[in-house]
């Protein structure tokens, strides 16, 4: 019930194209989904985050969509950059109980954005 | 403000060794979380200090340790190394995850048992 899926694996996309990434949970008490950007040798980035209060939030390029009946959430990056190509990682985390400060992450997904 | 500053970024140690690993966290932030990341199992959970107290932990086994000092510096204790060790430890500081869930990462640190 802790896990996060996320799909696909892998996605190739080309310059100035769409990049979807979708992941799905079981668990009903996650109330906060952020999304991290990782780089080679680097450690993952806050990309950006939603709560289940809103069914989309958008900054720049990205734009997450939250659909809390289905549990699924995904991660849309408008006009895809080559600058954009690293791995993805969808998390979600619980604010009560007793699960402080972790993070459950699906499996990442490795973007290739090709000129 | 500085980010989450980990050392070392790399570490390599022999089977059987321990090892000590250390993060600071963005100045302001009370919560130290710490991750092992390998490419099989993804990102995994260690555990979680705040003000000096650990309030969660991962399944991993009690080889696996942690502190968090008064200044919010945190370590973490890998004693009795073995070769599944070999991963990227990551520690992340938010101000209160209860609060303010926003984590943010450092570089890592490599560890590479041979």
């Amino acid at each position: 019930q802790q896990q996060v899926k996320q799909s696909p694996q892998s996605l190739i996309v080309q310059k100035g194209g769409i990049s979807i990434i979708n992941c799905a949970y079981e668990n009903t008490a996650f109330d906060y989904f952020p999304w991290y950007q990782q780089f080679p040798g680097k450690g993952p980035a806050l990309l950006i985050a939603i709560r289940p209060d809103v069914s989309e939030k958008k900054e720049g390029r990205f734009t997450i969509s939250f659909n809390k009946s289905a549990k699924q959430f995904s991660l849309h990056i408008m006009d895809s950059q080559p600058g954009d190509s690293a791995t993805y990682f969808c998390a979600a985390s619980e604010s009560g109980g007793t699960s402080y400060g972790k993070l459950t992450f699906g499996q990442g997904t490795i973007l290739t954005v090709h000129p | 403000k500085a980010g989450v500053t980990q050392t070392p970024r790399y570490l390599i140690k022999t089977r059987g060794q321990q090892v000590t690993l250390s993060c600071s966290p963005i100045s302001g932030h009370r919560s130290v979380s710490w991750y092992q990341q390998t490419p099989g199992q993804g990102l995994q959970f260690l555990f979680e200090y705040f003000s000096e107290t650990q309030r969660n932990k991962g399944n991993f086994p009690g080889r696996f340790s942690g502190r968090q000092f008064s200044n919010s510096r945190s370590e973490m204790n890998v004693s009795t190394l073995e070769l599944g060790d070999s991963a990227l430890y990551l520690c992340a500081s938010s101000l209160d995850p209860g609060q303010a869930p926003e984590a943010f990462f450092g570089q890592g640190t490599r560890l590479t048992v041979v």
